[in-house]
């Protein structure tokens, strides 16, 4: 089974300062790859996605994040983050032919410093 | 708002009883999905549907049973709640390949 991992659990910023947070994830074949954004108190939303294509992919609020196939990797990125970035953020993966199901990383857990 | 709603939001229940949380969909989406959400696990997949009638299990599915005799509802059911499924609960759907998801529903086991 595949598995998706996020090495960073806890990460706490600056306002202005730039940001990567990590994903790898372990299935060879063909994925697709998701950012999502838990704001306190909500429910999860789509920051970006990657099905095919160019691998580097801008989503919402200035994310963006790149796949690299041969690391496995889908790492998030925002060169200034502003305090309401402050959130919860999943790195989810769905492999394709395997049931249209999301596997998610366990989260960091992002804190934006005034 | 992809036109999710749980229901309900919050529920506190005694260790065995059963529980059913509710998820409606209004634009006949085809996958809708429950996760739990718990500290340190991120989401985990319990059940997923893909059709009417049609049902899988994730990945956490011990303890759960759900339905879906339409296709805008997808049920989860506790049949004997215990603690340890005191958590988070999400449905999602499947829309164009992307999950969207509902607000939740809070469960407390005591």
């Amino acid at each position: 089974a595949q598995s998706v991992s996020q090495h960073n659990h806890h990460v706490i910023l600056s306002e202005a300062a730039s940001l990567e947070l990590g994903c790898n994830y372990s299935y060879g074949g063909t994925v697709n790859l998701f950012w999502y954004v838990q704001y306190p108190g909500q429910h999860l939303q789509l920051l970006l996605k990657y099905f095919s294509g160019d691998p580097l992919v801008k989503g919402i609020k200035g994310f963006e994040a790149e796949f690299i196939k041969s690391k496995f990797s889908f790492n998030l990125r925002k060169p200034s983050v502003q305090w309401s970035d402050t959130a919860e953020y999943f790195c989810a993966v769905k492999v394709l032919g395997g049931g249209n199901k999301l596997t998610f990383g366990t989260g960091t857990q992002l804190k934006v410093e005034l | 708002d992809a036109g999710i709603t749980q229901s309900p939001r919050h529920k506190v229940t005694e260790t065995g009883t059963p529980v059913t949380l509710r998820c409606h969909q209004t634009e006949n989406h085809r996958y809708m999905y429950w996760y739990r959400q718990d500290p340190g696990h991120g989401l985990r997949l319990i059940h997923y549907s893909y059709g009417v009638k049609d049902t899988d299990k994730g990945e956490v599915s011990d303890g759960y049973s759900v339905s879906r005799s339409k296709t805008e509802d997808f049920l989860l059911t506790l049949e004997s709640a215990t603690s340890s499924q005191t958590s988070v609960y999400f449905c999602a759907i499947s829309i164009e390949g992307m999950a969207f998801f509902g607000q939740g529903t809070r469960l407390t086991v005591v």
